[in-house]
């Protein structure tokens, strides 16, 4: 499959459930990114990867572990949710330069009961 | 601080009907920047871009830094343009690497 792929699409988890999100890019770039997109805020960036290494945490609560294990794959580890983390969660990758456009996974709709 | 503001949450026209996204921006520099769209149950995806100067879809898009502001405009809006609408420039992060700083977004209604 090309582009960028997410998986699961869809996870419905309880409070004290550890769950993963998984991330794919098949476009040779070497950033990735996790957003948070929920219905009544704006499009929020969580964490910035390039070339495997973290290089943005925009104050995420500590429930959130990202992991990059190589360039191509990108994790959310998910541990001790509250109901207002539900919403969909957006993977990205570019090139990470000015210029660069950024492509998106289809997302992973996140409802936590 | 660098801030990119889409005044509308919500706007509705007609079919037909001239269409017009704001967005302006805070910066200091000369910024690139891009309209991202995400139509329903479709992932978001590029538009265009100030650089490229280029017609999408028949949309266009031009940076006026007077106004500091690059609204997205279309003459004729169709019912397949109905979507949510970003706009975002690049910000240089700590290595050099950059990310984009995000509108809130305008949700593009086209009514028949």
């Amino acid at each position: 499959e090309t582009g960028v792929t997410q998986t699961p699409r869809h996870l419905v988890m309880g409070m004290t459930n550890k769950k993963s999100l998984k991330c794919e890019q098949h476009l040779g770039h070497n950033a990735m990114y996790w957003y948070k997109q929920s219905a009544k805020k704006p499009l929020e960036l969580m964490f910035v990867y390039n070339f495997k290494e973290q290089t943005e945490n925009n104050s995420v609560p500590s429930r959130f572990s990202p992991e990059c294990p190589n360039s191509s794959h990108l994790f959310l580890h998910l541990h001790t949710l509250q109901p207002e983390d539900s919403a969909l969660y957006l993977c990205a990758s570019s090139q990470g330069g000015e210029y660069e456009t950024q492509y998106f996974g289809p997302g992973t709709r996140l409802l936590v009961l | 601080a660098q801030r990119v503001t889409q005044p509308e949450k919500l706007l509705s026209v007609f079919k037909g009907a001239p269409v017009e996204l704001k967005c302006n921006y805070s910066y200091s520099g000369s910024p690139e920047l891009f309209w991202y769209v995400q139509y329903s149950r479709q992932r978001l995806q590029l538009l265009l871009r100030h650089i490229s100067r280029e017609s999408i879809k028949g949309f266009t898009a031009d940076l006026n830094k007077g106004e500091t502001s690059f609204h997205l405009k279309k003459p004729f809006a169709q019912e397949e343009d109905s979507a949510m609408y970003y706009c975002a420039f690049p910000k240089r992060g700590l290595d050099s690497n950059y990310q984009l700083i995000w509108g809130a977004g305008t949700k593009l209604i086209i009514k028949p």
